[in-house]
């Protein structure tokens, strides 16, 4: 099965510039997760989606980030306006159905920010 | 609030030796999911083994294993038999089994494994 797509890979933008990321996670998959990875650390949670609804976006910066995720399939990240720091890997992930199993999160290749 | 500690931040092991990754979390809660992920340079992050808390057999995965102590809330990763495609950053996880299926990452070890 296809894994999780994100565009784009790589994206420099200048501070106070709008930036926005495009993620389709595996079909089927209910759950989809935004993680922020800044470099040297962990990813750290930015929002959960179960289908079209928003399950946790505590760790959100909501004046600048916002996040939405149309028929519970894509979703789209967006920044305005992006600070410096901002720069990092944001990471989108999914998994089945959080309760199953076999819970599992399946991430896709990241998108590298870099604001100047 | 759960956290997860990895206290190594780099580790070396020479190729074909076995090489243990450690991990200690902390939790209020009973039931819950421990993960190592393997993130290669290239920046996929990939699912190495899962551990589910309530069980207490330790995972093993071919030439990765874990050894799951609940009491101590340790987690650690051996690997065996490294090979150079191991060299990456791996990363502890844990994610409550209720609420918010978040993964809560530490920081991650960079393993580098020599010829």
């Amino acid at each position: 099965e296809a894994g999780v797509a994100q565009s784009p890979r790589y994206k420099i933008i200048e501070k106070r510039q709008s930036v926005a990321f495009w993620c389709n996670p595996i079909s089927g998959h209910a759950t989809l997760y935004w993680y922020q990875q800044i470099l040297g650390q962990g990813p750290k949670l930015l929002i959960q989606f179960q289908n079209n609804g928003v399950v946790d976006d505590s760790q959100l910066p909501k004046d600048r980030f916002s996040a939405e995720r149309l028929k519970g399939v894509d979703s789209t990240l967006k920044i305005q306006p992006a600070k410096l720091e901002d720069s990092a890997v944001y990471l989108c992930a999914s998994n089945r159905e959080p309760r199953a199993e076999e819970e599992t999160q399946y991430f896709g290749p990241g998108t590298r920010l870099l604001v100047l | 609030a759960q956290t997860v500690t990895q206290s190594q931040p780099e580790m070396s092991v020479q190729e074909a030796e076995t090489v243990t990754l450690s991990c200690t979390y902390d939790t209020s809660e009973s039931n819950y999911y421990l993960f190592w992920y393997k993130q290669p340079p290239s920046r996929q992050m990939i699912l190495v083994i899962r551990q589910e808390a309530y069980k207490q057999q330790n995972a093993t995965e071919n030439r990765f294993s874990v050894n799951f102590q609940k009491a101590a809330k340790s987690f650690s990763l051996k690997i065996s038999d490294s090979q150079l495609g191991d060299t990456a950053m791996y990363f502890c996880a844990f994610m409550n089994q209720g609420g918010s299926e978040k993964l809560v990452f530490g920081k991650g070890t960079k393993l580098t494994v020599n010829p």
